[in-house]
């Protein structure tokens, strides 16, 4: 079974609007860690946010929050006020403690933001 | 510190030939890893370094991959007799002790085997 599922494969948005991507996770692990990269068409990884399993807040860095609904096992990036610049593939990611801090990926959403 | 460097960022070659990629972590993190990202996945863990100890590998490095960290610093990933499965994007990322999760990553080596 998937660890990671992001069922969106593509999102449109206009600009200056909010999107939601989704995520959904499983594991065992009462201990775990959430994440979402951005990935330009450049390629490089760019870290976004992070949702620790205890956290008891939603995260939020800047534009982006992460609405972690536990007991769904989600984890939903929310983009508010997106910018033409946020046009890339999205990735939700695990890390489980029982996993040197790997990260398992989900398979990504692409976000297209237009004017 | 410009962040974490890889080299080559494309590669070509042929079936059978053997190739070697290069990391660059950024300079304080101890902790380093391989991802292999094919075309319309996610990256996936190839294997792990903390220092210059491999400490884990995925069941997707098969023995045609080898991984090294000889001095706790860069690392190589080399692929020997290349098949056109291994075409994809090679992806290295680093963190620091203090604070795993937090992995930075590298622009990638793409990898295209004819």
């Amino acid at each position: 079974a998937q660890k990671i599922t992001q069922t969106q494969p593509g999102m449109f948005v206009q600009e200056k609007e909010a999107v939601t991507l989704d995520c959904t996770y499983d594991t065992s692990d009462q201990s775990y860690g959430l994440f979402w990269y951005k990935q330009p068409s450049s390629g490089e990884m760019i870290f976004l946010i992070y949702q620790g399993s205890y956290d008891e807040q939603n995260a939020t860095e800047g534009r982006y929050s992460l609405n972690f609904q536990k007991a769904r096992k989600s984890a939903n990036l929310v983009i508010s006020a997106s910018q033409l610049g946020d046009s890339a593939m999205y990735f939700c990611a695990m890390r489980e403690v029982s996993g040197y801090s790997t990260l398992t990926f989900g398979k990504g959403t692409m976000l297209l933001v237009s004017p | 510190d410009t962040g974490v460097s890889q080299n080559p960022r494309h590669k070509i070659t042929k079936r059978g030939q053997n190739v070697t990629f290069r990391c660059d972590p950024i300079s304080e993190h101890n902790r380093l890893y391989w991802y292999r990202q094919t075309l319309g996945q996610g990256p996936e863990f190839l294997t792990y370094f903390q220092n210059e100890a491999q400490l884990e590998k995925s069941r997707l490095l098969s023995d045609r991959f080898s991984a090294e960290r000889p001095k706790g610093s860069f690392s190589t990933l080399e692929i020997q007799r290349t098949e056109q499965g291994d075409s994809a994007m090679y992806l290295c990322a680093s963190s620091f002790d203090r604070t795993p999760f937090e992995q930075y990553f590298g622009p990638g080596t793409r990898l295209t085997v004819t």
